[in-house]
């Protein structure tokens, strides 16, 4: 199974900033996801990211607000702009294996916004 | 939106079977059964998917009914570690949609 890297695994911002989280994955792929899993809640997809092409973003996410990159096969970055309280959450990278269709997640970036 | 429905919470004694249902009655013929679940903290994690047929690793089986409107993940021996809570997906082509999920305790 793909193994998957976050960095960082927690950060603790002020309101107004940026940060940008990285995801790597140890093998090529194809498909790579964001999901934000908000305090008590399930995981909401916030965009799907192929490579050579731009990040689909799902109803209510735009890339003003978190823009994506996806330079090559096993890496993305994630972007959360201007932030706010209400960006306070736990951000998920998630890869679609290309042989078995399995998608696995990486463990997660805690991000505290104060 | 997700097209499954799960209870939000099981309760399951150690060692004993856990049973958790699913209903996808909105599926299409292209789409597979993933299960995964999220222990406290963690990124989820893959345990099975399956189309029509039953399925079974050596973490749980997945029991499908012939018409694939709903499904079952058996947990054949719950163990302490097994406390997480559980999520069904139906997943098409491309991304993975999450819903509620089961919130499954065992207890000793």
């Amino acid at each position: 199974s793909a193994v998957i890297s976050q960095k960082p695994s927690r950060d603790i911002c002020q309101r107004g900033t940026s940060l940008t989280i990285q995801c790597q994955v140890d093998s090529q792929v194809t498909m790579m996801f964001w999901y934000r899993q908000q305090p008590g809640q399930s995981l909401t997809l916030i965009a799907t990211a192929n490579q050579g092409s731009e990040a689909t973003y799902e109803s209510g996410f735009v890339i003003d607000k978190f823009p994506i990159s996806r330079p090559n096969l096993t890496f993305s970055t994630l972007t959360v702009s201007n932030m706010s309280p209400e960006d306070s959450s736990i951000y998920l990278c998630s890869v679609e294996e290309t042989s078995s269709y399995e998608q696995y997640f990486g463990p997660g970036t805690r991000l505290t916004v104060t | 939106d997700a097209k499954t429905t799960q209870p939000p919470s099981m309760d399951c004694a150690e060692g004993r079977a856990a049973n958790l249902p699913c209903n996808h009655s909105t599926i299409s013929g292209n789409e597979y059964v993933y299960w995964y679940r999220q222990i406290h903290s963690q990124g989820p994690q893959y345990i099975i998917h399956g189309l029509k047929n039953n399925e079974t690793n050596e973490m749980a089986s997945l029991i499908i009914t012939e018409d694939r409107k709903s499904s079952t993940l058996i947990l054949p021996h719950a163990t302490l570690r097994d406390t997480a809570v559980y999520y069904c997906i139906v997943k098409g082509n491309n991304d993975m949609r999450f819903g509620a999920g089961t919130r499954l305790t065992v207890k000793p």
